[in-house]
């Protein structure tokens, strides 16, 4: 148990669908991000929030809509996405992001399958 | 560019030793991480390693050359649970994380 939770943890959607992935921290931390990771390739950093602010966004799309609504939970809304998206989608936290020795907390992941 | 390399895969065997190496090449340099990741599970903290030299946890070890932008973790009496995939991440400049695709590591009795 790593503190960082995420649902669902398997997803299937079809490309013309509306679907959201929730990350919920128990850890008090003041940083979140969305990452994608795909099979035999880096993490991909998506999105940052820190305090609730977006702080970083790495030329991602805009099918996927992050929301941070308090320093506890984050949200990535997806809609028209493309058989290419489907990846594992990992949401992490750290106490924040001025501190190089600056620990992630990861969840477990959405598996998510675009048909 | 920012790049950092790891081995695709590696099999060791029950009991025995394996290093598991990273190289890399960043704007910059604050200190690297090694996370494992079991399959289907979140990756998982293991060291955080910023002057030069061996740090040892456990059956775990993880060095750090800077001057080579090389750095390996040692894992040592391998357990069948220690299969998993191995993530080596370096913090650059910016305090962002670059990270590497990972070292799947098969463990054989």
């Amino acid at each position: 148990e790593t503190g960082v939770t995420q649902t669902p943890r398997h997803l299937v959607m079809g490309m013309t669908n509306k679907k959201s992935l929730k990350c919920e921290q128990h850890l008090g931390h003041n940083a979140m991000y969305w990452y994608k990771q795909s099979a035999k390739k880096p993490l991909e950093l998506m999105f940052v929030y820190s305090l609730e602010e977006r702080v970083e966004n790495n030329s991602v799309p805009s099918r996927f809509s992050p929301e941070c609504p308090n320093s506890s939970h984050l949200f990535l809304h997806l809609h028209t996405l493309q058989p290419e998206d489907s990846a594992l989608y990992l949401c992490a936290s750290s106490q924040d992001m001025e501190n190089a020795k600056n620990i992630q907390y990861f969840g477990a992941g959405t598996r998510l399958s675009v048909l | 560019g920012q790049n950092i390399d790891q081995p695709t895969e590696m099999t060791a065997t029950e009991g025995a030793i394996v290093q598991i190496n990273c190289t890399y090449q960043t704007s910059g340099f604050n200190g690297l991480f090694w996370y494992q990741q079991h399959a289907g599970e979140a990756p998982t903290f293991l060291s955080y390693n910023v002057l030069d030299g061996l740090e040892e946890k456990g059956r775990f070890s993880s060095f750090l050359s800077r001057s080579k932008g090389y750095s390996y973790l040692l894992l040592k009496e391998l357990q069948m649970k220690d299969s998993a995939s191995y993530l080596c991440a370096v913090v650059d400049s910016n305090y962002q994380l670059i990270w590497g695709a990972g070292t799947k590591l098969i463990i054989k009795p």
